[in-house]
C-alpha cells in the first residue's frame, strides 16, 4: 500500500503541458525534500528530479517540480512521445523510518 | 561508465533462501550508500533497504516488510553489494533493483537494470 498518492494516469497531446501531483502527509513530503523517478515499460527507473526541482545533467528543462507543504508536483511541458513512461514520486518518511512512493502515474501521449 | 548490475536471481520456494549481489564499477564503491528497491509484476516501487558506507559506519536499515528476514552486506574491495533474504514469501516476488544514493536529498541517481525473484512452490 502505497503512502504518497498519485492519479493513476495522465495523458496530453505532442506539446501540451501535463501535471502530476503526490500528496502525502507531515512525516514525508512536509518533512523531507522529493524526489521523482521515471520508468519505461520494462527498464530499470530513472532519475528525474531531485530535492523537490534540481534536475540531473540530462534532464530537459522541460521537467520541473514543485512542492507546497505536504504536496508535490511534477510538470511535463512540451509533452512528447518519448516522454511516456510510469512516474513516481518519492520521499523519506521521517516515522516510517523508510522512503515511501507513491502509486505511479502513468503517463499517455495521445 | 557507472554502472551497477545485478544478479542472483532465480525461482526459489517459500521459506527458503537466496542471496542478490550488485557488482559497481566506474566509481569508488566504498564511498556512497547503497539501496536496494523491488517492485512486484505489475505495481510500484517499493524500498527495501540500505546500507551505509564504512566511513559512516556501515549501518543498515530495512523496511518493515523485509526486516529480520533480508540482510545487506557489503565487500568494498570487491565493490559488491549484497542482499541475503531469508524465509522467502510469495510477496517476495520481485524485481529487485541496487541503487547508489546520490549523498544528498534522499535520491537514487544510479540504478541497476534488475533482478528477478520469483518465489513459489
Amino acid at each position: 500500500q502505497s503512502v504518497l498518492t498519485q492519479p493513476p494516469s495522465a495523458s496530453g497531446t505532442p506539446g501540451q503541458r501535463v501535471t502530476i501531483s503526490c500528496s502525502g502527509s507531515n512525516s514525508n513530503i512536509g518533512s523531507n525534500s522529493v524526489t521523482w523517478y521515471y520508468q519505461l515499460p520494462g527498464t530499470a527507473p530513472k532519475l528525474l528530479l531531485y530535492n523537490n526541482n534540481q534536475r540531473p545533467s540530462g534532464v530537459p528543462d522541460r521537467f520541473s517540480g514543485s512542492k507546497s507543504g505536504t504536496s508535490a508536483s511534477l510538470a511535463i511541458s512540451g509533452l512528447q512521445s518519448e516522454d511516456e513512461a510510469d512516474y513516481y514520486c518519492t520521499a523519506w518518511d521521517d516515522s516510517l523510518n523508510g522512503y515511501v512512493f507513491g502509486t505511479g502515474t502513468k503517463v499517455t501521449v495521445l | 561508465e557507472v554502472q551497477l548490475v545485478e544478479s542472483g536471481g532465480g525461482l526459489v520456494q517459500p521459506g527458503r533462501s537466496l542471496r542478490l549481489s550488485c557488482t559497481a564499477s566506474g566509481f569508488t564503491f566504498g564511498d556512497y550508500v547503497m539501496n536496494w528497491f523491488r517492485q512486484a509484476p505489475g505495481k510500484g516501487l517499493e524500498w527495501v533497504g540500505f546500507i551505509r558506507s564504512k566511513a559512516s559506519g556501515g549501518t543498515t536499515d530495512y523496511a518493515a516488510s523485509v526486516k529480520g528476514r533480508f540482510t545487506i552486506s557489503r565487500a568494498d574491495s570487491k565493490s559488491i553489494a549484497y542482499l541475503q533474504m531469508n524465509s522467502l514469501k510469495i510477496e517476495d516476488t520481485a524485481v529487485y533493483y541496487c541503487t547508489r544514493d546520490h549523498g544528498q536529498y534522499y535520491a537514487m541517481d544510479v540504478w541497476g537494470q534488475g533482478t528477478t525473484v520469483t518465489v513459489s512452490s
